[in-house]
């Protein structure tokens, strides 16, 4: 089957600090990929998406490369702020399917 | 702003009650799905309606049900409340009937007790 799943949270780290969240997938198909992010009682929001190998989607100074060799989609930022503190959603969607298959979500805490 | 919005923000009821969840999608999204947030199962998808019908089936125990009306809008019923009910409970919206780009509300939380 289908299947996202995520490094294990939560994460905490200084402002300024560089991140990276983990996401490997495995899918029947092929799948485009997302990050969303949900901030502090709010809904989910798109982040950034990936549609075929080798593209990188970026947002805000994230960025994520869509690695097919390796099955995997890293968040990454180089330097991390307060407001980022949030839970990240790594998703996928196979082509023509109707539902999104979210990981298990991270937990990320920036400390000033 | 993502354009769903879901009534009420707040739902505290009973075990073994029965409550519904509303949902009004994006203006022009005809699909409209339905997730169960909690702290153990992350984030599970439960139905999907597009267009008024029914389109695709997750995780979603038999004592819910959903309906889409003509207007769009979406009502998620549960039923016979238990205490492992207790969620988040989002709805999002997109488009067409493929799942992308999903528009998520700001959920509504399910409190029983």
């Amino acid at each position: 089957g289908n299947s996202v799943t995520q490094m294990e949270g939560p994460v905490t780290l200084s402002e300024e600090a560089f991140l990276t969240i983990n996401c490997t997938y495995t899918a029947t198909g092929y799948p485009s990929l997302f990050w969303y992010v949900q901030y502090p009682g709010e809904g989910l929001q798109l982040l950034l998406k990936a549609t075929k190998a080798d593209d990188k989607g970026s947002n805000k100074g994230f960025e994520a490369t869509y690695r097919k060799e390796t099955t995997s989609f890293h968040l990454e930022k180089g330097s991390v702020q307060v407001s980022d503190s949030a839970v990240y959603f790594c998703a996928l969607i196979i082509q023509g399917a109707q539902k999104l298959v979210f990981g298990q979500g991270t937990r990320l805490t920036i400390n000033p | 702003d993502s354009g769903v919005t879901q009534t009420p923000k707040h739902l505290i009821t009973a075990t073994g009650q029965r409550v519904t969840l509303r949902c009004s999608p994006r203006s022009g999204d005809l699909s409209v799905y339905w997730y169960q947030q909690s702290l153990d199962q992350g984030l599970q998808f439960l139905i999907q309606y597009y267009n008024g019908e029914e389109r695709a089936k997750g995780n979603i125990l038999e004592r819910f049900s959903a309906q889409q009306f003509p207007d769009l809008h979406s009502e998620l019923n549960l039923s016979s409340l238990e205490l492992g009910d207790s969620a988040l409970y989002f709805c999002a919206s997109s488009p067409g009937a493929t799942g992308s780009p999903l528009h998520f509300g700001n959920g509504t939380r399910l409190t029983v007790t």
